[in-house]
């Protein structure tokens, strides 16, 4: 069984609109949750990490973390083309490894 | 920042010879690294942890006597592939975490490794 979900998409969205993406996760004792892009043929880029439920904002990025759903979703506002790529969601559930989900491409469309 | 830095960007070679791939953390001191390795549209697999100082820890099904790992300083870690193989041919990533930052992982650039 996986222990982080996310939809594999690809997640289709008109420049301008605000891509909502989401994750659901396994394991009740995760304490770390980070948001990765990954443009393709490239390595991932910490985007966003949230630590606490509610809602995280930085720039046009917002993690929010809802621990007793065992959820946590990013918004990306404003979405530009060049946000078009695959964003991981990772979750810290032992020790400091980080368990990643599949991954959700997103596309941005002009 | 926290910059990592990995070398070589790109190595092919040939069936049956050993690639060594090193891992630098450039603006801070990393006491652990990770080794990923991603297949073509698929999520990042661990492959083990490195921790400065002593044996690196293998994910199940990973072969130790094939991937070597040594980590010699807190800032450089090295995997190198044994005898490669065309099934060995992937996108390696190593990333570090910084002490006390809650976990956080900072990737580097990944090395793309073909075995012809």
């Amino acid at each position: 069984q996986k222990e982080v979900e996310q939809n594999s998409g690809p997640l289709s969205v008109p420049e301008g609109a605000i891509a909502s993406l989401n994750c659901t996760y396994s394991d009740r004792g995760s304490q770390s949750f980070f948001w990765y892009r990954q443009y393709s043929g490239k390595s991932p880029e910490l985007i966003m990490s949230i630590y606490s439920n509610g809602d995280k904002e930085d720039g046009r990025f917002t993690a929010q973390l809802n621990k007793a759903s065992q959820y946590v979703s990013l918004l990306i506002r404003d979405s530009q083309p060049s946000d078009s790529a695959t964003y991981l969601c990772a979750v810290n559930a032992a020790g400091n490894k980080l368990t990643f989900g599949g991954g959700t491409r997103v596309l941005v469309k002009p | 920042g926290a910059v990592v830095s990995q070398h070589p960007s790109r190595v092919i070679c040939k069936s049956g010879t050993s690639v060594k791939i090193e891992c630098r953390s450039l603006d801070f001191q990393a006491t652990t690294m990770f080794w990923y390795r991603q297949f073509p549209k698929q999520s990042l697999m661990l492959m083990a942890t490195s921790n400065e100082g002593s044996k690196a820890t293998y994910e199940q099904g990973v072969e130790k006597d094939k991937f070597l790992i040594n980590h010699a300083s807190l800032t450089l870690s090295t995997l190198t592939v044994t005898s490669a193989h065309p099934e060995d041919s992937s996108f390696y990533i190593c990333s570090a975490s910084r002490p006390g930052q809650r976990n956080e992982q900072f990737f580097g650039p990944g090395t793309r490794l073909t075995v012809l």
